[in-house]
């Protein structure tokens, strides 16, 4: 198994562009979300996934956008990128159904925005 | 709403000493409580974890306590190892939500 893969690893993009954020997983899990990861501040949830076709908003969602058409698959879109989206981007997995189970964390992208 | 407070970093040891890392929440409901280490360069990954009052989790030498009467989960390590080194998070789940909220983080540097 790969895990939670992510891509790219690094990216700089200029204030206004877009661009999306890959991220992959082969074990099958139903839950994903996208946090983002900022000096002083932990790792904030932007937007979740429960399921193929199912997303929802976290504590910063602001800017970005998802989609989950499926299993396997949830990418996050800048649609129109500022220099405060400057960050860590951290893909993570689980089962769902109980708040017990494992997170499992991809590499993170380090997006910088000029 | 819910939160962690975590001690603040950054934390610098001597190989071998003893390591406390203070963890405080705040919940809505009955939460679950997580340690995750961050290494250099990597994404994060689960250390350990305790579900209910008065458990302990354990992992690779460290350990917590789930300390209901003072909403505390400290992380705790006998003798710390330079591979130790990294960014530690406490976090919190509440009531078979798999949203995770997080601390900020302590990072912990080791020297030999």
């Amino acid at each position: 198994n790969a895990g939670v893969t992510q891509t790219p690893k690094f990216q700089v993009l200029k204030t206004g562009q877009s661009m999306t954020l890959q991220c992959a997983q082969d074990m099958n899990h139903e839950y994903m979300s996208w946090y983002r990861q900022d000096p002083g501040m932990g790792l904030r949830l932007i937007h979740y996934s429960v399921g193929a076709g199912i997303t929802d908003q976290g504590e910063v969602p602001n800017g970005y956008n998802v989609s989950r058409s499926t299993t396997e698959d949830f990418p996050l879109r800048l649609l129109s990128a500022a220099p405060s989206q400057t960050s860590v981007y951290f893909c993570a997995s689980s089962l769902t159904g109980t708040s017990t189970y494992e997170q499992y964390f991809g590499p993170g992208t380090r997006l910088t925005v000029t | 709403g819910d939160s962690v407070t975590q001690m603040e970093g950054p934390v610098t040891l001597s190989e071998e000493a003893f390591l406390t890392i203070n963890c405080t929440y705040t919940a809505t409901g009955y939460p679950s409580l997580f340690w995750y280490v961050q290494y250099p360069g990597e994404g994060l990954q689960l250390l350990l974890k305790a579900t209910k009052a008065d458990d302990k989790g354990s992992n690779k030498g460290f350990e917590a306590t789930y300390r209901k009467e003072t909403t505390s989960f400290h992380l705790e390590k006998g003798s710390v190892q330079v591979s130790d080194s990294a960014v530690y998070f406490c976090a919190l789940s509440v009531g078979g939500n798999e949203k995770l909220t997080f601390g900020t983080g302590t990072r912990l540097t080791i020297i030999p």
